[in-house]
């Protein structure tokens, strides 16, 4: 079937090391997003591509930055980790990001900073 | 700016019908209406989406007011596998890339 993977789903740092989040999408879709869940909350985007174009949120912290080498992967790093960013991190695909069209999300990665 | 009202949870017995609300009385002519729902440790999980007539598929149907300031996702006989928390979502044709979420509803089934 097709769908969007994240991998890992669990991943443990330390306060300050970098981490990078990874998701692939075997949906061929345009448009990919990263998006920031905290407990008991709504998710939150940080940023998305639609194909190469990169378009980040006015409130996405500095230390988050994404890559998207090609239309089927696409990273998020968070460069310096502190312990407010633990959370889910969820990776969506749609196809050309138009507002009559579904997001298809992955099953996230869960954060937690050491 | 727009945003949308649900009850912070519901329950239900399994097997009955389920009718979620849904309060966003500033949306846009032009916002779509969408819903989603959260199952533990799962990613979101698209159910339906309107603009301003009812919908129906497989997994809902959406009833929009005539004046497009609330709706109700209905779940025609619930089961356990439906307990999860449903986002009811302001898709703004604006802003094509960003979906206006609610705080979600956690939908209790009692067996």
């Amino acid at each position: 079937d097709a769908m969007v993977i994240q991998n890992p789903r669990y991943q443990v740092t330390q306060f300050g090391k970098p981490v990078t989040l990874s998701c692939s999408q075997t949906l061929n879709h345009n448009v990919m997003y990263w998006y920031q869940q905290k407990s008991s909350q709504a998710p939150k985007l940080l940023f998305h591509y639609y194909d190469k174009d990169f378009n980040n949120e006015a409130d996405t912290p500095d230390n988050f930055q994404s890559r998207r080498p090609n239309t089927s992967f696409c990273f998020l790093d968070i460069r310096s980790p502190g312990l407010g960013d633990a959370a889910m991190y969820l990776c969506a695909t749609s196809r050309s990001g138009k507002s009559n069209q579904p997001q298809h999300f992955g099953d996230g990665t869960r954060l937690s900073i050491l | 700016d727009a945003k949308t009202t649900q009850p912070n949870s519901m329950e239900s017995n399994e097997e009955e019908p389920v009718h979620l609300p849904c309060n966003h009385s500033t949306i846009s002519g032009t916002d779509y209406i969408h819903w989603y729902r959260q199952l533990p440790s799962q990613g979101p999980e698209y159910v339906i989406h309107g603009l301003t007539s009812n919908v129906n598929n497989r997994m809902a149907s959406l009833a929009i007011a005539e004046d497009r300031k609330s709706s109700t996702l209905i779940l025609h006989r619930a089961t356990l596998r439906d307990a999860a928390v449903y986002y009811c979502i302001l898709f703004q044709a604006v802003s094509n890339y960003q979906l206006i979420w609610g705080a979600g509803t956690k939908l209790i089934i009692k067996p």
